[in-house]
């Protein structure tokens, strides 16, 4: 089955600073790749997604970049801001097929110091 | 829209007995999925609904079941609950299951 691996699993950057997260994943199948944001106490929230037809997807201060062929996809915050301060998740699916699930990394903590 | 709705929000059991937790999913989505949330395992698939049929099971015992209604809403039972099934429970909403996923608030569930 999938296997997701996330780094780092604490980041602490200055306000105003970029932070960058870096997954793999180990089934050339996922073909849609989610990025939850998960404040203390709260539910996860999707930030960003993106689909293995498209290599970069941009909102805003967040970006996603993917690589299919080495299997890794980032996400990238630039201009950090304190309320960034989370646990960010990177996710991998089959959504195409018949997988109908989604397989996270562990996490990675984000400490936006002001 | 109203989003994932989940209930109860926390709940506490003892060893041995036996829980139903139950989502509600967002207007028009049809794939209902639940996750077991822990500190040291992360986010676990437990299994996916659509349209009342159960389409994956993720690696968890038999104890654990759920089922899905004609109105797509949830629930998911775990019999004979363990210290070890001490978790947030989350289930997540999409429209079939392809991408897109919105997760409710999640059920805490303290077994003593």
């Amino acid at each position: 089955g999938e296997n997701v691996e996330q780094h780092p699993s604490t980041l602490s950057v200055q306000e105003g600073d970029s932070a960058v997260i870096k997954c793999t994943y180990s089934d050339s199948a996922s073909n849609y790749f989610p990025w939850y944001k998960q404040e203390l106490g709260k539910r996860p929230q999707l930030i960003i997604d993106i689909r293995s037809n498209v290599g970069e997807k941009k909102d805003q201060r967040i970006a996603v970049t993917l690589n299919k062929t080495a299997k890794h996809f980032s996400l990238h915050i630039t201009e950090t801001q304190p309320e960034d301060s989370a646990v960010y998740f990177c996710a991998a699916s089959n959504g195409g097929g018949s997988n109908y699930k989604l397989t996270f990394g562990k996490g990675t903590l984000l400490t936006v110091n002001p | 829209k109203a989003g994932v709705t989940q209930t109860p929000r926390y709940l506490i059991k003892t060893r041995g007995q036996q829980v139903t937790l139950s989502c509600s999913p967002i207007s028009g989505h049809r794939s209902v999925s639940w996750y077991q949330q822990t500190p040291g395992q992360g986010l676990q698939f437990l299994f996916e609904y659509f349209s009342e049929t159960q389409r994956n099971k993720g690696n968890f015992p038999g104890r654990f079941s759920g089922r899905q209604f004609s109105n797509s809403r949830s629930e998911m039972n775990v019999s004979t609950l363990e210290l070890g099934d001490s978790a947030l429970y989350l289930c997540a909403s999409s429209l079939e299951g392809r991408g897109g996923y919105t997760f409710g608030s999640g059920t805490r569930l303290t077994v003593v």
